[in-house]
């Protein structure tokens, strides 16, 4: 049973460029849940998607989009940049019950380091 | 005040000693309550979730839950050096929370 994996594994950008990260959800898992976790903190929610739908949202700009495809994979994309992106991006996967999200899983990470 | 709060430690115990893991959380309305376990490098890793008050055994690991007193443990017994690492507290408010978590060294 494959787990939660995301690609790629580390990248690296300039300021002002755009970034795309890519997750798939644990088998039988349909909703997938993005973080940002800089150096020496928690992990930050970013959003959650369900059924397509960016279900929920935390405190980041609009620079900060996403994608959630039929078969649950998802994207994270990140335009213009910013040195401050730079961190450990988490794609976590749950299986929404009711109106509460279960237990959630992480992938590896994928590391942006922005110059 | 933060919502999910951590001592950031280090937290140093010898092998075989029990290691005491604790937060506190801001929203009396959390439902569940979980703790990761994260290496230097990796990603978070589950180690258990709680819904009641009370504990709940996993192996060497406990989790412990006072809702009234918005507060959240995890005991690890018989403390391995494997077990060095930063753990995590995290509070479902219908997205999860987390604290900065707690850095933990286990010496020989």
């Amino acid at each position: 049973d494959a787990g939660v994996t995301q690609s790629p594994t580390h990248l690296i950008k300039t300021r002002g460029q755009q970034v795309t990260l890519r997750c798939s959800p644990k088998s039988g898992h349909d909703t997938v849940s993005w973080y940002q976790q800089a150096l020496g903190q928690g992990p930050q929610f970013i959003f959650q998607y369900y059924e397509e739908e960016e279900r929920q949202r935390g405190n980041f700009p609009d620079r900060f989009s996403g994608h959630q495809f039929p078969n649950y994979s998802s994207e994270l994309n990140v335009n213009a940049l910013l040195l401050g992106d730079s961190a450990l991006y988490l794609c976590a996967s749950s299986f929404l019950q009711g109106t509460s999200t279960d237990t959630q899983y992480f992938g590896p990470g994928t590391r942006l380091t922005v110059l | 005040q933060k919502e999910v709060e951590q001592n950031s430690g280090p937290l140093s115990v010898p092998e075989g000693a029990i290691a005491s893991l604790n937060c506190t959380y801001s929203d009396r309305g959390s439902q569940s309550f979980f703790w990761y376990r994260q290496y230097s490098g990796k990603s978070p890793e589950l180690i258990m979730f709680i819904y009641s008050n009370g504990d709940k055994e996993d192996g060497r690991f406990t989790a412990q839950l006072n809702k009234a007193s918005q507060y959240v443990s995890l005991l690890i017994r018989d403390s391995q050096p494997s077990d060095s690492a930063t753990y995590l507290c995290a509070v479902n408010t219908d997205k999860l929370i987390f604290g900065t978590g707690t850095r933990l060294q286990v010496f020989p």
